[in-house]
């Protein structure tokens, strides 16, 4: 079951936070983190593993509540670069398979 | 430069058409994955492949299938038992991970395939 992403979509102007959230129904291994271009590729942010663990890619940041089977992307101080759509991967530890969630759509503004 | 290549970039196909889509890495990475995509949806996992002539069906493996001779080959077929093949299909890979998903994967550029 894909995870599920909120909000849908976002629109910020430049210089603003945002964060978007991936919650699963199952119990998480690890959460990718990555943001899609429009007819492009799309490009790694990050993993976090259980345990809780935050990491950080220059403004943008996020956590993994393994409890709360929960992950939360932060951006701040938003850049036009940041317009995308981003997408949570979700592992389960069956091997290196991955469910991503239906995504967040994000456009930052002057 | 390392990297993944997905040809052709647009592909059209007639109804009743078996289609092969190829993607070729050359990063060394033994783990290769088949994503569909469709207009305003996330990926969804049709094949994935750990290892050389080994492979396994992701969440819509129907009417699709796949090879792995080698190690930076991960073709993708078509096949006309697929009945709404028209989508954005994306490749990519990954460096086995000896414990999980903790390794990322990395993309190529997609193939879009439309119905004639």
């Amino acid at each position: 079951q894909q995870p599920v992403q909120s909000p849908q979509a976002v629109i910020l102007r430049e210089g603003e936070d945002a964060v978007i959230n991936c919650s699963s129904s199952k119990a998480l291994y690890s959460v990718h983190w990555y943001r899609q271009k429009h007819g492009e590729a799309p490009v790694f942010l990050m993993i976090l593993l259980k345990g809780g663990e935050q990491k950080g890619h220059e403004k943008i940041s996020a956590s993994f509540n393994e409890k709360k089977q929960q992950s939360s992307l932060y951006l701040t101080a938003s850049q036009l670069s940041y317009s995308g759509t981003y997408f949570c991967g979700s592992n389960t530890g069956t091997a290196s398979k991955l469910t991503f969630g239906t995504g967040t759509r994000l456009q930052v503004t002057l | 430069d390392g990297g993944i290549t997905q040809s052709p970039k647009y592909l059209f196909r007639k109804e009743g058409q078996n289609v092969t889509l190829s993607c070729e890495q050359n990063l060394n990475h033994d783990a290769m994955y088949w994503y569909r995509q469709d207009p305003g949806q996330g990926l969804r996992l049709i094949y994935y492949s750990q290892i050389v002539n080994d492979f396994q069906k992701g969440d819509i493996a129907e009417g699709y299938s796949v090879s792995r001779e080698k190690k930076e080959s991960f073709p993708l077929t078509v096949t006309s038992a697929q009945k709404n093949p028209t989508a954005f299909y994306l490749c990519a890979s990954s460096i086995a991970p000896m414990d999980g998903g903790n390794q990322p994967q990395h993309f190529g550029d997609g193939t879009r395939l439309s119905i004639l």
